[in-house]
């Protein structure tokens, strides 16, 4: 049962222009959630993270947005870069916090 | 300052055999978590251990165990090897047991044939 869920497998953007990866989540104590970049034969990198007392976390050209009541959050990233062009994980945890439950991910291409 | 760092990088094994894979969290870390991602899908975990105890287990079989080292590296073993466990085995290391930000290793690329 997957308990999170990417259902775009892939996006592509223009280089400058708005990225938003979509995750959705079913487990309503799930209340922390982080968002990974993957390159391949690489692990994955954090890129940003959110609990659930927030709805929205910044950091430089990454913005993620929580929405409790839908079991959704997004991650935009402006302007998109070439080099942003990865496998994008969404993950979450609840209260115990030792199992992070991922999502299969999203292909991110940015066209130059 | 030294990432998390698992070896080997690349191993080949046959059915039935066994395996061992290492991990050495980011100094200062004692958490370590275990996860297997097969091609196209989102890492699943597989174990977590804090302060050389298990703390948690994810839906994995009795072939799969580990155990952490006083100094807070870590091993985990897969006995009968299956075609299925062929994967990308990750370790992640945080600093204290629960939700904080998980930082991977490269990992290991486990073929079975």
């Amino acid at each position: 049962d997957q308990q999170v869920k990417q259902n775009s497998p892939s996006l592509s953007v223009q280089e400058g222009r708005i990225s938003i990866l979509n995750c959705d989540y079913t487990n309503s104590m799930f209340d922390y959630f982080l968002w990974y970049k993957k390159y391949p034969a690489e692990g994955p990198t954090f890129l940003i993270s959110i609990s659930s007392i927030k709805d929205k976390n910044e950091d430089g050209r990454f913005t993620v947005f929580l929405n409790k009541s839908a079991k959704h959050l997004s991650l935009h990233i402006v302007p998109s870069q070439p080099g942003d062009s990865a496998v994008y994980f969404c993950a979450a945890t609840g209260w115990a916090g030792n199992q992070f439950y991922f999502g299969t991910g999203t292909s991110l291409t940015v066209i130059p | 300052d030294a990432g998390v760092t698992q070896s080997p990088t690349h191993l080949i094994k046959t059915r039935g055999q066994q395996v061992t894979l290492r991990c050495s969290p980011i100094s200062g870390h004692k958490s370590v978590s275990w996860y297997q991602q097969v091609l196209g899908q989102g890492p699943q975990f597989i174990f977590q251990y804090y302060e050389k105890e298990e703390r948690g287990r994810g839906n994995f079989p009795d072939r799969f165990s580990a155990r952490q080292f006083p100094n807070y590296s870590s091993e985990l073993n897969v006995n009968a090897l299956l075609l299925g466990d062929s994967a990308l085995y990750l370790c992640a290391s945080s600093p204290g047991q629960s939700n904080e930000k998980l930082l991977f290793g490269s990992g290991t690329q486990l073929s079975v044939l």
